[in-house]
């Protein structure tokens, strides 16, 4: 069974960067695989983040597509999400997922998800 | 991006009540599209994929129909663990996206 546990810090003030990091178990990052991450505000809808498989390949969402940048630890059998520039727009609750490619790349969207980390952007 | 359009964005019903959720996608998706079910301080739980294909150890009740822009999650009989927020998801085309959510509320 893949289980994915977010981690990062909970607090990031305005402007700074945010880095979360998902420790997965029960699968390797390296085999034929999509890895990404999804946030929801406050009591908001979901929001697709960005995606990232097993080769390396990104893809991200347009609109923060100038601030993403997801990789791969593949020693550690991690992925991680950096987020530059946060405003108080970005505090929400970020889950990374397995999943995250579309039907082209045989995906059939996120089916794990981990217990999502909350982040809040304040000074 | 494509978007994707739930109704109702709230019902209420009762125990043993048939439930109908629909999306709408602004574009052709073939059956690409699955639903999700969240409860609170939970992270969404995969329901169907491919339209109609009930993911492992989901419960008969649930099931799913459409292709091309028009979609249905139904609940065949409301049990009380089945009240929570339910979301559609498109994987036809990156920006990946979800709907709006429709909260399934004990009438």
């Amino acid at each position: 069974q893949v289980q994915l546990q977010e981690s990062g810090p909970g607090l990031v003030k305005p402007s700074e960067t945010l880095s979360l990091t998902c420790a997965v178990s029960g699968s390797s990052i390296s085999s034929r695989n999509y890895w990404g991450w999804i946030r929801q505000s406050p009591g908001k809808g979901l929001e697709w983040i960005g995606s990232i498989n097993q080769s390396g390949n990104t893809y991200y969402h347009p609109s923060l597509k100038s601030r993403v940048t997801i990789s791969l630890d593949r020693s550690k059998n991690q992925f991680s999400l950096s987020l530059t520039s946060m405003t108080a727009a970005d505090t929400a609750l970020y889950y990374c997922v397995r999943g995250g490619g579309v039907a082209a790349a045989g995906q059939t969207g996120p089916v794990n998800w981990g217990q999502g980390s909350l982040v809040a952007v304040s000074s | 991006a494509i978007r994707l359009t739930q109704s109702p964005s709230s019902v209420s019903a009762s125990t043993g009540d048939r439930v109908t959720i629909t999306c709408r996608a602004s574009q052709g998706i073939s059956n690409y599209l699955g639903w999700y079910q969240q409860k609170p301080g939970k992270a969404p739980k995969l329901l169907i994929y491919a339209a109609f294909t009930l993911q492992s150890g989901v419960p008969s009740r649930f099931s799913g129909s459409g292709s091309g822009t028009d979609f249905t999650l139904t609940i065949s009989s409301l049990q009380s663990e089945d009240y929570a927020t339910y979301y559609c998801q498109q994987y036809y085309g990156y920006p990946l996206t979800f709907g709006g959510g429709t909260k399934v509320e004990i009438k």
